[in-house]
């Protein structure tokens, strides 16, 4: 099983702001690699998918990198929206699909 | 409209049976690779198990032998009848729609039927 390791655990930042968060991966994912957004109670939503490439109706200040074993997502300004937890998923281990275990994005 | 609605979550004793079925609508089911995923409280997601649009279904480790992933084509529904369950399946589970041109990657999400395994 692929492990991703997601650091930090918590990030505290301010409105505007720039966030960066990494995610880590037990062996090469290629660039099999998603991000998701989760708010308190509700579900999760895509973000990114392929490493860097933006799902429908994401805004362009979510950008994410990185291939192999490291990647990051990058929030350029954080609007009052963005406070949520962020996953990342790996889909190279086939069909075997893993998740982070997530990183809070909170208000500093 | 994409919409998954689920239901059938509740509260079961450990060893019981439950089965959650994910109304689909503004797609096809049968034509798109659909999954579940749980969430255990304050915890992760966890990939439970996927049904392809051709048929072929497969489970995580944890779960296979005990779960079984199908649907119902002219309902649109998406189920997972889960057996020998046990406390460590207590979460909150999802049904997802794999992204249709990157199905392995999911764009839609019901809103999360909660089940609890305890006595």
């Amino acid at each position: 099983e692929i492990v991703l390791t997601q650091s930090p655990a918590t990030l505290s930042l301010s409105p505007g702001e720039r966030a960066t968060l990494s995610c880590r991966a037990s062996q090469s994912v290629s660039s099999y690699l998603a991000w998701y957004q989760q708010k308190p109670g509700q579900a999760p939503r895509l973000l990114i998918y392929d490493a860097s490439n933006r799902a429908t109706g994401i805004p362009a200040r979510f950008s994410g990198s990185g291939s192999g074993t490291d990647f990051t997502l990058t929030i350029s300004s954080l609007e009052p929206e963005d406070f949520a937890v962020y996953y990342c998923q790996q889909r190279s281990n086939w069909p075997s699909w893993t998740f982070g275990q997530g990183t809070k994005v909170e208000i500093k | 409209e994409v919409q998954l609605v689920e239901s059938g979550g509740g509260l079961v004793q450990p060893g019981g049976s439950l089965r959650l079925s994910c109304a689909a609508s503004g797609f096809t089911v049968s034509s798109n690779y659909m999954s579940w995923v749980r969430q255990a409280p304050g915890k992760g997601l966890e990939w439970v198990s996927v049904i392809y649009s051709g048929g072929s279904t497969y489970y995580a480790d944890s779960v296979k032998g005990r779960f079984t992933i199908s649907r119902h084509n002219s309902k649109n529904t998406l189920y997972l009848q889960m057996n020998s369950l046990r406390a460590e399946d207590t979460a909150v589970y999802y049904c997802a729609r794999g992204e249709p041109k990157n199905p392995w990657y999911f764009d839609y999400w019901g809103q999360g039927t909660l089940v609890t395994v305890s006595s």
